[in-house]
């Protein structure tokens, strides 16, 4: 079956503009993850959606991020005015509700001119 | 605040030897462990995991070690082969489904 999509799966843009990053997750999957891996770092937490509740929103690193689910389903993660800072890959999961395992995407790499 | 660590970046084997990945934890809540792999350019796909109320999990090459006095697991490869030349990366949870923890990840790279 089909896995977790995402796209774009690269994004240049400008210091200071916005971006719109989509999950696809697994059809059926209750549960969404947001992580980024910055060049040489694991992966960072960002945000946890169960349903389109995000119980866990710790991990933003600032108010310029921001993500919501629609449907249970697609899941938007945008960054308002971005700075170099924001470059990585960012990486969405999802798993059923009856399973802790986590079924990754293939990442969206943002790079920040 | 890092809370699972893998204080080897890389490690370098031979092919059929035995690949040892450590990883080491800080919270004494988690109770659900798993490892990733992840080739370049794709996402981490999942490879093993074990519950804390087990100290191993065994499948195919792989098996998985808790040891949770020393807050500490390991994954062994045994034997390794080229294809297993991946990152690997420890997670760590503290509930059946939530916030995960990850290791900054371990380069493998297998020789022949």
């Amino acid at each position: 079956g089909a896995g977790v999509s995402q796209s774009p799966s690269n994004k240049v843009t400008e210091k200071g503009k916005d971006v719109e990053l989509r999950c696809d997750p697994i059809s059926g999957h209750t549960a969404l993850y947001w992580y980024r891996q910055s060049l040489g770092q694991g992966l960072e937490f960002l945000i946890y959606f169960q349903g389109n509740s995000a119980p866990d929103k710790s991990g933003l690193p600032s108010d310029r991020f921001s993500a919501e689910r629609t449907g249970g389903s697609v899941s938007t993660l945008t960054i308002q005015r971005t700075q170099q800072e924001d470059s990585a890959v960012y990486l969405c999961a999802s798993s059923p509700d009856y399973d802790n395992t986590q079924y990754f995407g293939p990442g969206t790499r943002l790079t920040v001119l | 605040d890092q809370q699972v660590k893998q204080n080897s970046p890389s490690l370098s084997v031979q092919e059929g030897r035995i690949s040892i990945l450590n990883c080491d934890y800080t919270n004494s809540m988690f109770d659900y462990f798993l490892w990733y792999k992840k080739y370049p350019a794709e996402g981490p796909t999942f490879l093993i995991s074990i519950s804390s109320i087990k100290d191993k999990n065994e499948d195919g090459r792989f098996t998985v070690f808790l040891n949770k006095s020393a807050k500490h697991l390991s994954l062994h490869i045994v034997p390794s082969q080229p294809g297993d030349s991946a990152v690997y990366f420890c997670a760590a949870t503290t509930d059946s489904w939530g916030k995960f923890q990850f290791g900054a990840g371990t380069q493998v790279v297998v020789t022949p």
